[in-house]
């Protein structure tokens, strides 16, 4: 079973700055499996990314996916204030399985 | 639009059985190269795929719940359910139900209900 590790575990930044975060997969993906969520405080996850860079319905431009195999990263290229929530990567890695990553808290 | 909503019991009692329902509006869950699946979230162990079942009815489980989970379709309500048994505190979380496409994004997501197993 493939596990995903997000790095940082947190990240402090002001809006209008870059946040670039990282999910790591100890085992090689196939990128079409690949996804980035978006989650609020007492909300479910939201799609932002799928297939490692396609951008979800409705999801703004300033949100980018990028990476293959073992190695993903999720850019928003400039904060917004309602950019600051917790985000999660997701693989599907056969068998059926999906795994998450544990997560990057995005603080102001 | 899509819409996805969980119903439960809210507080189970240890080795008893959890049962969730979903109720799909907006679409129909027997069509279309979608699967639909429970993920539950808890402090201790993050996001956790449960189980999900595809349009056509073939049912796919996490080996760590395997054993003791099922998941079914009421294609007549539009619904799906999971029964989840011999719970413990560790079943204790927040249960989603939501839609994959194909083997990838899960692209609707249902509000979530919180599950407490206690006695």
């Amino acid at each position: 079973e493939s596990v995903l590790a997000q790095s940082p575990g947190t990240l402090s930044l002001s809006p209008g700055e870059r946040a670039t975060l990282s999910c790591r997969a100890s085992q090689s993906i196939d990128d079409r499996f690949f996804s980035w969520y978006q989650q609020k405080p007492g909300q479910a996850p939201r799609l932002l990314i799928y297939a490692a860079s396609s951008r979800a319905t409705g999801i703004p431009e300033r949100f980018s996916g990028s990476g293959s195999g073992t190695d993903f990263t999720l850019t928003i290229s400039r904060l917004e204030p309602e950019d600051f929530a917790v985000y999660y990567c997701q693989q599907y890695g056969g068998s059926p399985m999906y795994t998450f990553g544990q997560g990057t808290k995005l603080e102001i | 639009q899509l819409l996805l909503q969980e119903s439960g019991p809210g507080l189970v009692k240890p080795s008893e059985t959890l049962s969730l329902t979903c109720i799909v509006s907006g679409g129909s869950i027997s069509s279309g190269d979608y699967y639909w699946g429970w993920i539950r979230q808890s402090p201790g162990k993050g996001l956790e795929w449960i189980a999900s079942i595809y349009s056509s009815g073939g049912t796919y489980y996490n080996p760590s719940f395997k054993s003791r989970v099922a998941i079914s379709a009421d294609t007549s309500d539009n619904q799906f359910s999971l029964n989840l048994r011999f719970v413990s505190a560790a079943d204790t979380a927040v249960y989603y139900c939501a839609r994959h496409v194909g083997w990838g994004r899960f692209d609707s997501w249902g509000q979530a209900t919180l599950v407490t197993v206690s006695s």
